[in-house]
C-alpha cells in the first residue's frame, strides 16, 4: 500500500499569499496518477488536479500541481477567501487507492 | 450534470450489517468505476472498494473480509454492504465515480453519516 504523507498539517496564511502544499509517497506513484481535492466542512471533496498537474474542469488557474515519483506539490498562487479549506492528495496508480492525511489552509 | 446520492440507515447496531445505496442521475452508470469511500476524524479518507459496471469488484484489503459492493445497472444504482460492524465503522460514507481504471474521482455524493451504536 502506498502511504501518502502531507505537510504541513496546517498552513496559516493571509488572503493574497501563496500556498505550497506537499504530498510525499512511500513509493513511486505510477504514471503520475495523483490527484488533489479540496474539502470544506460538511461537503464532499472536490477534484482540483488530476494526473499530478492537470486542472479539473472549472478550476481556477491559481491552482497548479507539479511533481512526479514520490514528491508532489499543490500551489495556490494567490489565496482567495474561498480557498481556506482542507486539501487532500490521493493516488490511483495502484491498489488500494489511498489518500493523504490532509493539509488545512487557515486564515492567519 | 452527473449527481450521486447516498441513502440508507443512519444508525446501525454493533455486529449487524451496514447497507447503503448510491443512486446515479444525470448520466449512465455504464462504462465507469463506482467507489465507496469513508471518512472518519481518526483515519481520514479511506477507500473501501469499487464496482465496475460489468460487476467486477476490487476491495481494500483492510476491509475485504467484510465488504460487498454490487451494481444494478437497470436502476442506475450501486450498493455497499459492510458486515459485523463496530464503533470503528462509524463514519461519513461517500459514493464516487472514477472515469476509468487508473482514474481520479471526478464526481462525489454529498456523503451520509452512519453511526454504529446500540
Amino acid at each position: 500500500e502506498i502511504v501518502l504523507t502531507q505537510s504541513p498539517g496546517t498552513l496559516s496564511l493571509s488572503p493574497g499569499e501563496r500556498a505550497t502544499l506537499s504530498c510525499r509517497a512511500s513509493q513511486s506513484v505510477s504514471n503520475r496518477y495523483l490527484a488533489w481535492y479540496q474539502q470544506k466542512p460538511g461537503q464532499a471533496p472536490r477534484l482540483l488536479i488530476y494526473d499530478a498537474s492537470s486542472r479539473a474542469t472549472g478550476i481556477a488557474d491559481r491552482f497548479s500541481g507539479s511533481g512526479s515519483g514520490t514528491d508532489f506539490t499543490l500551489t495556490i498562487s494567490r489565496l482567495e477567501p474561498e480557498d481556506f479549506a482542507v486539501y487532500y492528495c490521493q493516488q490511483y496508480g495502484s491498489s488500494p487507492l489511498t489518500f493523504g492525511g490532509g493539509t488545512k489552509v487557515e486564515i492567519k | 450534470q452527473v449527481q450521486l446520492q447516498e441513502s440508507g440507515p443512519g444508525l446501525v447496531k454493533p455486529s449487524e450489517t451496514l447497507s447503503l445505496t448510491c443512486t446515479v442521475s444525470g448520466g449512465s452508470i455504464s462504462s465507469y468505476y463506482w467507489s465507496w469511500i469513508r471518512q472518519t476524524p481518526g483515519k481520514g479518507l479511506e477507500w473501501i472498494g469499487y464496482v465496475y459496471y460489468s460487476g467486477t469488484t476490487n476491495y481494500n484489503p483492510s476491509l475485504k473480509s467484510r465488504v460487498s459492493i454490487s451494481i444494478d445497472t437497470s436502476k442506475n444504482q450501486f450498493s455497499l454492504r459492510l458486515s459485523s460492524v463496530t464503533a470503528a465503522d462509524t463514519a461519513v460514507y461517500f459514493c464516487a465515480r472514477q472515469g476509468g481504471y487508473n482514474y481520479h474521482f471526478d464526481y462525489w455524493g454529498q456523503g451520509t453519516l452512519v453511526t454504529v451504536s446500540s
